[in-house]
């Protein structure tokens, strides 16, 4: 069974500074794909960016990249120029490849806070 | 486009009731899941719907819980009867057939047994 590890259950940081997020998973999968979520406060989860296991480019949206270390199953996330409405819940989630659809199995979850 | 929207926003109810939560997908999406986040720990998978059938519903926790969607559109997760250990936030998500499969959340129903 895939697990996902969140070891930072509380993150904080200033406005338009930088900051990462760490997720570790363990698979014996190879054709697999990377999620992370965001959930602000009171609100729904959304997606924020997602890798796919076998292209060895990082993927990137706008302020949102991540660190994909497929050997070392790492998969960070780093946030620049950090900005208020970046508080929120984020989650690391896995899904198995090989299909189109599938369960995520997710991390425990990191509080981020982004102080004006 | 309206999101995948959820009913009750929040429930509370005695230990040995009944509960039936709703969920709303976004139209044309052939896949619903359940989720489950119990207090401070990850949200779990519950099952997983293509249109009417169930195609996983390995994360359910036991008979107590009854799934269905009919005619493929909505689904509703019965609990019956709620214990003090279903307490948590029950999510709803959707999504199409494609190869990214991007599951869109619901905002959640908050159950609270007492």
């Amino acid at each position: 069974a895939q697990t996902v590890t969140q070891s930072q259950p509380e993150m904080s940081v200033q406005e338009a500074e930088t900051v990462t997020l760490s997720c570790t998973y363990d698979t014996s999968e190879s054709n697999y794909y990377l999620f992370w979520y965001k959930q602000p406060p009171s609100r729904q989860m959304i997606l924020v960016i997602r890798q796919e296991a076998y292209k060895q480019q990082n993927a990137t949206e706008n302020r949102f990249s991540v660190n994909f270390q497929k050997a070392a199953k790492s998969f960070s996330l780093k946030i620049s120029d950090s900005q208020l409405g970046d508080t929120a819940m984020y989650f690391c989630a896995f899904r198995e490849g090989g299909t189109s659809y599938g369960k995520l199995t997710f991390g425990q979850g990191t509080i981020l806070t982004v102080h004006p | 486009e309206a999101g995948v929207t959820q009913f009750p926003s929040h429930s509370v109810i005695e230990k040995g009731q009944t509960v039936t939560l709703r969920c709303d997908p976004i139209s044309g999406h052939d896949n619903l899941y359940w989720y489950r986040r119990v207090m401070g720990k990850e949200i779990k998978f519950l099952l997983h719907f293509v249109k009417e059938s169930k195609q996983d519903e390995s994360g359910m926790p036991n008979n107590r819980f009854l799934a269905e969607r009919t005619g493929g559109t909505y689904s509703t997760l019965k609990v019956q009867p709620a214990e003090l250990e279903d307490s948590g936030v029950y999510f709803c998500a959707s999504s199409q057939v494609n190869s990214y499969n991007e599951q869109f959340f619901g905002p959640g129903t908050r159950l609270t047994v007492l």
